[in-house]
Formats: structure tokens, C-alpha cells, sequence
């Protein structure tokens, strides 16, 4: 089906562990992002690509990292994992970049 | 510094009266601005837009005001039903390519039957 998912849809870890979230979507859309939501922040950018192999910072970076081989995927990377990233991330996705954004349904992500 | 503030953590109005939920922005360059609703365990859905040039826009049962002088926004629901009851969050990007949006802390409207 068309659409953007997330994977795992819940995970839980260890400090200082490497973790990886998928994001994956069959729109062939050119820009994709990824979210962090905590409570009191509501949503919060941490990086977002234009196309396949352009990747920048968001507001929220640091202890990220992502990349972007093929358009259809973002995936988003925690190096050394510690217990202020636990939270929902989201990824999503526009055609344009100044179109709505289509998001997934979200990674809830617990390190303990 | 949160750019966009959405002020009430929460609203709770009775089926078939307006909802208004509302959105302050402190950067003069925002020129678009979404709303988006979010049900739990789900992913943000958009809902409507706006841009800077226009003052109203209007889907259905949802109208988004935006009065620039003041970086305001509002989101009306009217008539409101049970199925609004959901997280609704504000959004704004500036006049750049990069499409990033900037959000606000979200306000949880409950329709009451």
C-alpha cells in the first residue's frame, strides 16, 4: 500500500547502545524529515533531506545522525543512545517543500 | 525561544458548538501555516492551510483565520463533533526551500456529546 511507515513501532534499549529507526515511503517524494515529540515541545525537527544524498540539521541534531541512499528511505540513527532521547519520533514527507506533510505513525522509543 | 506558541494546553467545548483553537508566532518570516490533528498511537494529520497573502481559508466544517499584524492564528470547528476530540497542533515554515516546519506544543480539544 502507498504510504510512509515507521519501524519498529516501539523499542526499547540501553544507554550507550546504537539504535536505528526505518522510515519508508512509496510516494517518491522528494523531502523527508524526522521529529521528535515530547511532551511540553510539542514537535521538533532534528534533521530533514531534499532529495536522495542532501541531508541538514533541524533544531534538535545532536546524538543523531541520518542518511539517505535512495529516495524512499530515511532512516535515522542514534549513535550512543541516552535517556534524553527517549520519545515518540516521527517521520515524514512532502512532494514539495511547500506542500502538507504526510507523517507515520511513529517510533516509541524507551532507553534505559 | 519557541517561535510558536500555542497557549491552551487544553479545550473542552459540548457537540455542535464552535471549537477555537489558537496559535501566536513570534517570527515575521513565517509566511505559510498548517494545522494538523493527532489521535493517539497515530501520526499528525493534516487538516488545512494558509498562506501569508491570504486572511482566511476555509475546508468544510474547518476555517483558518491568520491575522499577520498580530501573528495569530486561529482554527474554527464549527459545528464541533465527538470525532474532533484529538491533539491539534499548529504549524508555521518561512519563505525558504527547505520546508521545515516549526510547531507549536499542541492543545487538546475534547468534544463532549
Amino acid at each position: 500500500d502507498a504510504g510512509i511507515t515507521q519501524s519498529p513501532r516501539y523499542k526499547i534499549t540501553e544507554t550507550g547502545r546504537q539504535v536505528t529507526l526505518m522510515c519508508h515511503q512509496t510516494w517518491s517524494h522528494s523531502y523527508m524529515f524526522w521529529y521528535r515529540q515530547d511532551l511540553g515541545h510539542g514537535l521538533r525537527l532534528i534533521y530533514y533531506s531534499a532529495a536522495a544524498d542532501i541531508t541538514d540539521k533541524g533544531e534538535v541534531p545532536d546524538g543523531y545522525v541520518v542518511s539517505r541512499s535512495k529516495t524512499e528511505n530515511f532512516p535515522l540513527t542514534l549513535e550512543s543512545a541516552t535517556r534524553s532521547q527517549t520519545s515518540v519520533y516521527f517521520c515524514a514527507s512532502s512532494g514539495q517543500f511547500n506542500q502538507p506533510q504526510h507523517f507515520g505513525d511513529g517510533t516509541r522509543l524507551s532507553i534505559l | 525561544d519557541q517561535q510558536v506558541k500555542q497557549n491552551s494546553p487544553s479545550l473542552s467545548v459540548q457537540e455542535g458548538r464552535i471549537s477555537i483553537l489558537n496559535c501566536d508566532y513570534t517570527n515575521s518570516m513565517f509566511d505559510y501555516f498548517l494545522w494538523y490533528k493527532k489521535y493517539p498511537a497515530e501520526g499528525p494529520t493534516f487538516l488545512i492551510s494558509i498562506s501569508s497573502i491570504k486572511d482566511k481559508n476555509e475546508d468544510g466544517r474547518f476555517t483558518v483565520f491568520l491575522n499577520k499584524s498580530a501573528k495569530h492564528l486561529s482554527l474554527h470547528i464549527v459545528p464541533s463533533q465527538p470525532g474532533d476530540s484529538a491533539v491539534y497542533f499548529c504549524a508555521a515554515s518561512e519563505a525558504s526551500n527547505t520546508g521545515k516546519l516549526i510547531f507549536g506544543q499542541g492543545t487538546t480539544l475534547q468534544v463532549k456529546p
